[in-house]
């Protein structure tokens, strides 16, 4: 069975620090990895997924995630963060072992301090 | 490119009654999946479809049903409303049915059940 943990309910970061946000899971086959992030009344928006090669996966607003598949896990990462990356932030996983469904983690709150 | 859109946005219903949701696609995407999120249960996986097909089913019980129609319009349907059905629905869409697409999401139908 599939399965994600975001260990970090919340994360409290200043801005201009770096940032990273936790998530590993659990997969029968190779895991492909998706990070989302919610803003208040809003969907999800899709940053970066792993599918195969490079471990160091580049997203959009400058946001990048390291898989290590020997500690299953798949970081969120961004050098300096900003104010308004202050957001709900989702891991997902899906894998061919249960279909095509998408298993999302709990989601970590960002809170970005200036 | 219009978005995902989902309709109506917001809901009031009385415990026992039924519902429908709506949601279209992006244009050319031809795989919808829904979800229900709760503060306390997160993102809860509801169904998949492609191609008027169901591909994939979460686990909730019966009284939560839907369809995908030819042109990828996909609705939701719950039937006797309890308390606990009171989420914010989210429906997302992908171009392909694959494990590697990263979904859209429309920004849900915030249902209230009194």
């Amino acid at each position: 069975a599939q399965s994600v943990a975001q260990p970090e309910d919340q994360v409290n970061v200043a801005e201009g620090n770096p940032l990273t946000v936790k998530c590993t899971y659990s997969v029968s086959g190779n895991p492909y990895l998706f990070w989302y992030v919610q803003y208040p009344n809003r969907g999800l928006q899709f940053l970066l997924k792993y599918i195969t090669g490079d471990n160091l996966v580049k997203g959009s607003y400058g946001f990048e995630a390291e898989f290590n598949k020997s500690q299953t896990s798949f970081h969120l990462k961004k050098p300096s963060a900003l104010v308004s990356d202050s957001a709900l932030y989702f891991c997902a996983v899906r894998g061919l072992g249960g279909g095509f469904k998408t298993i999302f983690g709990a989601g970590t709150r960002l809170f970005v301090k200036a | 490119k219009a978005g995902v859109t989902q309709t109506p946005r917001y809901l009031i219903k009385t415990r026992g009654q039924q519902v429908t949701l709506s949601c279209s696609p992006i244009s050319g995407h031809r795989s919808v999946s829904w979800y229900q999120q709760t503060p306390g249960q997160g993102l809860q996986f509801l169904f998949e479809y492609f191609s008027e097909t169901q591909r994939n089913k979460g686990n909730f019980p019966g009284r939560f049903s839907g369809r995908q129609f030819s042109n990828s319009r996909s609705e939701m349907n719950v039937s006797t409303l309890e308390l606990g059905d009171s989420a914010l629905y989210l429906c997302a869409s992908s171009l392909v049915e694959g494990a590697a697409t990263e979904a859209f999401f429309g920004q849900g139908t915030r249902l209230t059940v009194v």
